[in-house]
């Protein structure tokens, strides 16, 4: 079974400035998706960036990129120039790739983020 | 916006009660996706329809089940519920399964 963990239940960064969250996975897999959603406090789940891993090129979305490392299975978010705005929970999340999938979401616990002005 | 519609946003009822948690997908969208937020369990999968059918099963109770009607908007039904049941239930919706699901903005079910 996939397991999905974030290891970091709080983290805090100052406005303008940079911080990583990080998120290992455990599959037997060799193609898979990745996720990062955002939480905020309204309580959307918004889609933030997905990498797949069958890609070497680490995806980019503005500020938002991620740090793939399959054979390691870590998965980490740097969220750069942080915005107040940016305060919110985020979760990893895992699908599996392959001729039936289900496209079932696996989740880690989350880690919320806050951004200090 | 996500285009996924959920309702209602609030429900507050009582143990023993049976309520129904609607979703409508994105235009366009085949499959649609149930998952239950709580403070114990954090985000779990509950259960996925892809047009019309059932195509898998999550951690789902036996007192829970779910339909995707010929619309493909989803209903999910909860019975004889328990303190426990009390979560964030979300609903997504992917046009196939390798898509990035949207997530409506999910029903605050309180029991008492």
């Amino acid at each position: 079974a996939q397991t999905v963990t974030q290891s970091q239940p709080e983290m805090s960064v100052q406005e303008a400035e940079t911080v990583t969250l990080s998120c290992t996975y455990d599959t037997s897999e060799n193609n898979y998706y990745l996720f990062w959603y955002k939480q905020p406090p309204s309580r959307q789940m918004i889609l933030v960036i997905r990498q797949e891993a069958y890609k070497q090129q680490n995806a980019t979305e503005n500020r938002f990129s991620v740090n793939f490392q399959k054979a390691a299975k870590s998965f980490s978010l740097k969220i750069s120039d942080s915005q107040l705005g940016d305060t919110a929970m985020y979760f990893c999340a895992f699908m599996k790739d392959y001729a039936g999938n289900t496209g079932k979401l696996i989740f880690g616990q989350g880690t919320t983020l806050q951004v200090k002005p | 916006d996500s285009g996924v519609t959920q309702t209602p946003k609030h429900l507050i009822t009582a143990t023993g009660q049976r309520v129904t948690l609607r979703c409508s997908p994105r235009s366009g969208d085949l499959s649609v996706y149930w998952y239950q937020q709580s403070l114990d369990q954090g985000l779990q999968f509950l259960i996925q329809y892809y047009n019309g059918e059932e195509r898998a099963k999550g951690n789902i109770l036996e007192r829970f089940s779910a339909q995707q009607f010929p619309d493909l908007h989803s209903e999910l039904n909860l019975s004889s519920l328990e303190l426990g049941d009390s979560a964030l239930y979300f609903c997504a919706s992917s046009g196939d399964f390798n898509q990035p699901q949207h997530f409506g903005d999910g029903t605050r079910l309180s029991i008492l």
